[in-house]
């Protein structure tokens, strides 16, 4: 079963200030890694998905970047709003494409007024 | 409406009662998911299906039955629900797998009493 982890589990973050937070996954068997926004009493939402080493991906203020080389990602967001607040996942599997993802268990970000 | 549901939102059964828990998708996405949400968890992969007919274990299969005989359905039955089975189940599509995002239903509450 592949592990991936996330830190830190939670965060609290002024309006305003940037953030980032990490995953880690293991690198050996890498096809992908995916981030996910999941707002409460919805569902996750996919921000990105990331295959190659060195990727670095964009989407308005958050923005993603890889390295499968020694098996993290981070995830940050620029000037953050109080509609950043959500749970944020990032998954990856063990090989292939057609298995499933394992998720880690996610960021809590809170983003205070 | 084109997307992906799941049905029921909320069941509640009793300990020992089969139940099947439906998810349907109209994009014709190969591949579908199903995963389970616990607090402390995070998302567990129950089972996967890469094309209708062909299923396979995830990291928790077990007390749970699958089948796939046409591309948008996925139906996941507890055979004989346990109240370790309590949780909330999310259904997810994809069209390459791991290789692009994951769609995911609304999710169905379970509770076995």
């Amino acid at each position: 079963i592949l592990n991936v982890e996330q830190s830190p589990q939670s965060l609290h973050v002024q309006e305003g200030d940037s953030t980032n937070f990490t995953c880690s996954f293991p690198s050996s068997n890498f096809y992908a890694l995916h981030w996910y926004r999941w707002e409460t009493a919805k569902s996750p939402e996919a921000l990105f998905v990331m295959t190659l080493n060195g990727d670095e991906k964009k989407k308005g203020r958050i923005s993603a970047t890889l390295n499968t080389k020694e098996g993290y990602s981070y995830l940050y967001i620029k000037g953050s709003q109080p509609e950043d607040s959500a749970t944020y996942l990032c998954a990856s599997n063990s090989g292939g494409g057609a298995d499933g993802l394992t998720f880690g268990k996610g960021t809590h970000l809170i983003i205070q007024p | 409406d084109a997307g992906i549901t799941q049905s029921p939102r909320y069941k509640i059964t009793e300990t020992g009662r089969q139940v099947t828990l439906m998810c349907h998708q109209t994009w014709s996405h190969s591949y579908m998911f199903w995963y389970r949400q616990d607090l402390g968890h995070g998302l567990r992969l129950i089972y996967y299906s890469a094309a209708a007919d062909i299923t396979d274990k995830g990291e928790v299969p077990d007390g749970y039955v699958v089948s796939r005989s046409k591309t948008e359905n996925f139906p996941l039955t507890l055979e004989s629900a346990t109240r370790s089975q309590t949780s909330v189940y999310f259904c997810a599509s994809s069209s390459q797998g791991t290789g692009s995002g994951y769609t995911f239903g609304s999710g169905t509450r379970l509770t076995v009493v």
